[in-house]
């Protein structure tokens, strides 16, 4: 159980594109969804939080025009890199928790973006 | 500001030798804690997780050790296999598992045949 999908697992495209990465609970229903970056052979950076039906609160330092995160169902969370220029690139995780006040945080297998 | 540090960068023990894997903290608000195992090219896999209070906590070959006076967390792997490499990463929150995670640097393990 607790299994998180996260779709596509490899972007490359051009500077200026915009890229749209989804995120999924698939066995569950996730109130919250987390939006990570990671840089290689470093830790995981919490670039946003966002709450199904509500905005996305985002962490200091992090664009919401850059990285705009839409969260319209239990099941779904999409962060859209936006005019994405080769400093965007990165790996890019998402999690997502359940309801109740015990379930952990669980991960999806994240996306590599590399915009040329 | 807070952080969630680790002492050793990178481990290397022998398959079927125990683990250890240390993370200090510094956020004394801190009431939960969480170990999370990444392969390469993978998103961050649960291991265990532990709430501030307990000071000990067991799963299937894993154990992880809360010092909340030297604000110091451990996990403890068993019989060491080579499926274990991998770079583990504490984190640390507060409102339990509802708030948001503070990671550590990670560790290395390296598991050697």
């Amino acid at each position: 159980g607790a299994v998180v999908s996260q779709h596509p697992s490899w972007v490359i495209c051009k500077s200026g594109t915009s890229v749209k990465i989804e995120c999924r609970s698939l066995d569950f229903q996730a109130t919250t969804m987390f939006w990570y970056r990671q840089f290689p052979k470093q830790s995981l950076m919490l670039m946003a939080t966002s709450n199904e039906g509500s905005k996305a609160t985002y962490e200091q330092g992090v664009e919401k025009d850059k990285f705009l995160i839409n969260h319209a169902s239990l099941t779904l969370s999409t962060l859209t890199v936006t005019s994405a220029h080769p400093e965007d690139s990165s790996f890019y995780i998402c999690s997502a928790r359940g309801p109740g006040d015990t379930q952990p945080q669980h991960f999806g297998d994240g996306t590599r973006l590399s915009i040329l | 500001g807070e952080s969630v540090g680790l002492h050793l960068p990178t481990l290397s023990v022998q398959e079927g030798d125990n683990s250890i894997i240390n993370c200090a903290y510094s956020n004394s608000a801190s009431d939960y804690f969480i170990w999370y195992k990444q392969e390469s090219g993978k998103g961050p896999q649960f291991i265990i997780d532990i709430r501030s209070n307990m000071d000990k906590r067991q799963g299937q070959r894993v154990t992880v050790l809360l010092n909340k006076t030297v604000k110091h967390l451990s996990l403890q792997i068993a019989a060491t296999q080579p499926g274990d490499s991998a770079v583990y990463f504490c984190a640390e929150g507060t409102g339990g598992s509802q708030g948001n995670l503070i990671f550590g640097k990670g560790t290395k393990l390296s598991v050697k045949p």
